[in-house]
């Protein structure tokens, strides 16, 4: 089971720090990513951290503002948001890798949180 | 980057009906691609992997086929539940990209 919190309304430059608590698996074991979703429109790849949190990989539309990073003794994720535009407003939603594998043809994801609104308005 | 199209972007069909929605990749990416059924509101949800292969617990009405460039999902038989946005998904590269989806609607 995946749970994300720490959602909410930033101001445009402002900065967030979305959290995932991860239940009923290996967390440590297993590659993580951040999707989003804008209002009304389609999926988005943010980011993926490996299992052991030394390798991570980002969306050029975030890359130098947002950071993901893993605390595998709190089977935690996070994504820490900042210098946030309008056009990051979305839901984000994390997400399990489906296997215990690294690159990136296993990265298909089969277990997602319910996901976590963020709105950057002034 | 690799670009996914996905057709059609809007799908009306009634309850039996086969449908087939269409993914295709701006270049070859084997046979690393992903499905993905997102109702209103809630997480998508694994559907197929590595093109073709079906999730588990997911109903056998469900089948993925296709490699390199062009790829298809297949419901041999709409039921009430199926109707959703579907999102093919790569996995050969990063950045991971997902197509811009492929709405169900009942007709």
């Amino acid at each position: 089971q995946l749970v994300e919190s720490g959602g909410g309304l930033v101001q445009p430059g402002g900065s967030l720090r979305l959290s995932c608590a991860a239940s009923g698996f290996m967390f440590s074991s297993y590659a993580m990513t951040w999707v989003r979703q804008a209002p009304g429109k389609g999926l988005e790849w943010v980011s993926i951290i490996s299992g052991t949190g030394d390798g991570t990989e980002d969306a050029d539309s975030v890359k130098g503002r947002f950071a993901i990073s893993r605390d595998n003794s709190k089977n935690t994720l996070y994504l820490q948001m900042n210098s946030l535009r309008a056009d990051d407003t979305a839901v984000y939603y994390c997400a399990k890798r489906a296997i215990a594998a690294t690159g990136p043809t296993y990265n298909w994801f089969d277990s997602w949180g319910q996901g976590t609104l963020v709105t950057v308005s002034s | 980057d690799i670009q996914l199209t996905q057709s059609p972007s809007f799908l009306s069909a009634s309850v039996g009906d086969r449908v087939t929605i269409t993914c295709r990749a701006s270049q070859g990416i084997s046979s690393y691609l992903a499905w993905y059924q997102q109702k209103s509101g809630k997480a998508p949800k694994l559907m197929i992997y590595a093109a073709s292969t079906l999730q588990s617990g997911v109903p056998s009405r469900f089948s993925g086929s296709g490699s390199g460039t062009e790829f298809t999902l297949t419901i041999s038989s709409l039921q009430p539940e199926d109707f959703a946005t579907y999102y093919c998904q790569q996995l050969n590269s990063y950045p991971v990209t997902f197509g811009q989806g492929t709405r169900l609607e009942i007709k």
